[in-house]
């Protein structure tokens, strides 16, 4: 139990697009979904905390009109990288909580490269 | 804020050999969790912890939650060579901070055969 499904798994696109991420809790109902990302040999860093219905709550330093988050479900949220940038480029995971005490599930994450 | 310090930063060891890695924090965590994460794919949960002093059991993972709630052990034994990768922890805390997790820094295993 417990899968997080996110798509794409890989992105390549020009600088100025804008590339949309998926993330789906296929077997719960994610009452909180997170998004991070990661640079190569290092940690996750948290980007955006979003709640069902609600708008997302960003992270310090983090662009909330670079990084659109939407969560119009308890099964998906979404992430829309706008008019993206080389400096863009990385690995970007979501998970997902459902119930209070749930721990967080990952998917499997977006590896996305801007040319 | 609050930060967490994960040792050692890397292992290298003998399949068969016995894993043991820690985490430290500067402040009190309600939850502990301890995730894997293979190369280009998302952590996946180990063990998760939620009161001071348990200890819980994986097949050959073992973690617990210390007294003091401000760390957490992860020993691995008889390493295979699956056991390969970079191992997390995670804190979480309550309050304004409800459900969103600190990382560590993570310890990459390298388990020769």
């Amino acid at each position: 139990g417990a899968v997080v499904s996110q798509h794409p798994s890989w992105v390549i696109c020009k600088s100025g697009t804008s590339v949309k991420i998926e993330c789906r809790s296929l077997d719960f109902q994610a009452t909180t979904m997170f998004w991070y990302r990661q640079f190569p040999k290092q940690s996750l860093m948290l980007m955006a905390t979003s709640n069902e219905g609600s708008k997302a709550t960003y992270e310090q330093g983090v662009e909330k009109d670079k990084f659109l988050i939407n969560h119009a479900s308890l099964t998906l949220s979404t992430l829309t990288v706008t008019s993206a940038h080389p400096e863009d480029s990385s690995f970007y995971i979501c998970s997902a909580s459902g119930y209070s005490n749930q721990p967080q599930h990952f998917g499997d994450g977006t590896r996305l490269s801007i040319l | 804020g609050q930060q967490l310090n994960q040792s050692p930063q890397s292992m290298f060891i003998q399949e068969g050999e016995d894993v043991s890695m820690n985490c430290t924090s500067s402040s009190i965590f309600n939850t502990w969790l301890w995730y894997k994460q293979d190369p280009g794919e998302g952590p996946v949960l180990l063990i998760a912890l939620y009161k001071a002093g348990e200890l819980t059991s994986n097949g050959r993972l073992t973690a617990q939650f210390g007294i003091t709630r401000k760390d957490s052990f992860l020993n691995i034994s008889a390493s295979i060579p699956s056991d390969v990768g970079i191992y997390f922890c995670a804190g979480q805390a309550g309050g304004t901070s409800y459900g969103k997790l600190t990382f560590g820094q993570g310890t990459i295993l390298t388990v020769h055969p």
